[in-house]
């Protein structure tokens, strides 16, 4: 069964510092990695998208890499604001299946 | 586009009531998803519909728990019976292509 890990479980950062969240999944036949950010008791908002057969995703000061045959990717946050301040998710959905496998998160707080 | 929208936000049953949940996809969107997530954890999958054929159901989704799409437009999940250990955020997420859009979950809790 898919096992997605993400390290750390929390982090503190002052404002401005830049920033990498980690992803790790065990079965590396997957179809599309994708990044979710999750604010206390709301739904989830997609990030970034990464199909299997691509290396990196930028969406403004965000940038994902995968890097499948490891069973890894990371989220990296530029010039962090408080905003920035939720849960942050990544989720893989396998080859051939239609849910996807979550990680618990990474608390992150950007203290300004 | 006004995004996937659930109804109720919130939802306090006693033990052993009956809930019903609802979700409306973003339009023209044909896959549903239903996920459970509890405190602290990754949402959990818990069924899909494409258009409305309910194709995949986890081994979470005990006998209790129900869900339609009639029409292939909005989903109803409905749990019977329930008991404590469902209290959980329930989050629905559709999608036309490979991303899913989640919508802001029902947060239920059970008494």
């Amino acid at each position: 069964k898919q096992e997605v890990t993400q390290i750390p479980a929390a982090l503190s950062v002052p404002e401005g510092e830049n920033l990498v969240l980690n992803c790790s999944f065990t079965d590396s036949a997957i179809y599309n990695l994708q990044w979710f950010r999750q604010d206390p008791g709301k739904g989830l908002t997609s990030l970034l998208l990464i199909q299997s057969s691509q290396r990196e995703q930028t969406s403004g000061r965000l940038n994902a890499s995968l890097d499948k045959s490891s069973g890894r990717s990371t989220l990296y946050i530029a010039a962090s604001q408080p905003g920035d301040s939720a849960t942050y998710l990544c989720a893989v959905k396998e080859a051939g299946a239609n849910n996807l496998f979550f990680g618990t998160g990474t608390r992150l707080t950007v203290i300004p | 586009d006004t995004g996937v929208s659930q109804n109720p936000r919130h939802k306090i049953t006693k033990r052993g009531q009956n809930v019903t949940f609802r979700c409306d996809p973003i339009s023209e969107h044909n896959r549903l998803y239903w996920y459970r997530q509890t405190l602290g954890q990754g949402p959990e999958f818990l069924t899909y519909f494409q258009n409305e054929a309910q194709l995949e159901k986890s081994r979470l989704l005990s006998d209790r728990f129900s869900a339609e799409r009639p029409k292939g437009s909005f989903s109803t999940l409905e749990i019977q019976r329930t008991e404590q250990g469902d209290s959980a955020m329930y989050l629905c997420a559709s999608s036309r292509g490979d991303e899913q859009y989640f919508g802001p979950g029902t947060r239920l809790t059970v008494t």
